[in-house]
């Protein structure tokens, strides 16, 4: 029911870009996407809901293919911020049965 | 108000100890969750409340037993735990509408079973 996440961890450079994909094998009405940083609790950062959109949050965007049971966060032209580990989370039709993927470390350095 | 507080921060509690966590919300959520999050892995749904009804028990061991007193609060009372038990314990709360929202998550209790 976890949904999987790639990569598991990602060192960029202040102002490159990443892309972090999360899948399941199960059929998904929406997508989350978290970033916890260290000692902190997860923080929404945004939901897409079946139907295939695409949504955005400053320079952090992510798209969702409901065929393939699959979704992508964007981050582009990262900032020393966006340093923590991205978690997706998906419901499977019952939003309050929500499971968290495995994570991606994201390492922002100047 | 758009906070979900927890308390305590920090417990250090024995094998034989009672003790329980606290989690408090005023954003007129009906949704509340404990989730369980050991070191450097993703949090782990436990129980749901909604309205104030336990919906969703994760197959948790009696040794933890979640309490709604109103929709506002959410307890969650420790007893006898092991040390594998020691975590960061997460409350989290969501609207409760026929789509789905994102959950707002608590600062957590980091708890130690000795």
């Amino acid at each position: 029911q976890q949904p999987v996440q790639s990569p598991q961890a990602v060192i960029l450079r202040e102002g490159e870009d990443a892309v972090i994909n999360c899948s399941s094998s199960k059929a998904l009405y929406s997508v989350h996407w978290y970033r916890q940083k260290h000692g902190e609790a997860p923080v929404f950062l945004m939901i897409l809901l079946k139907g295939g959109e695409q949504k955005g949050h400053e320079k952090i965007s992510a798209s969702f293919n409901e065929k393939k049971q699959q979704s992508s966060l964007y981050l582009t032209a990262s900032q020393l911020s966006y340093s923590g580990t991205y978690f997706c989370g998906t419901d499977q039709y019952n939003f309050n049965k929500f499971y968290f993927g495995s994570g991606t470390k994201l390492n922002v350095k100047p | 108000d758009t906070e979900v507080t927890q308390t305590p921060k920090h417990l250090v509690m024995g094998m034989t100890n009672k003790k329980s966590l606290k989690c408090e919300q005023h954003m007129g959520h009906r949704a509340m969750y404990w989730y369980k999050q050991k070191a450097k892995k993703p949090p782990e749904l436990m129980f749901v409340y909604s309205y104030e009804k336990l919906s969703i028990n994760e197959s948790v061991p009696s040794r933890f037993s979640p309490e709604c007193p109103n929709s506002s609060l959410l307890n969650l009372h420790l007893h006898a735990l092991q040390p594998e038990d020691s975590a960061l314990y997460l409350c989290a709360s969501s609207q409760v509408t026929d789509r789905p929202y994102g959950y707002t998550f608590g600062s957590g209790t980091r708890l130690t079973v000795v």
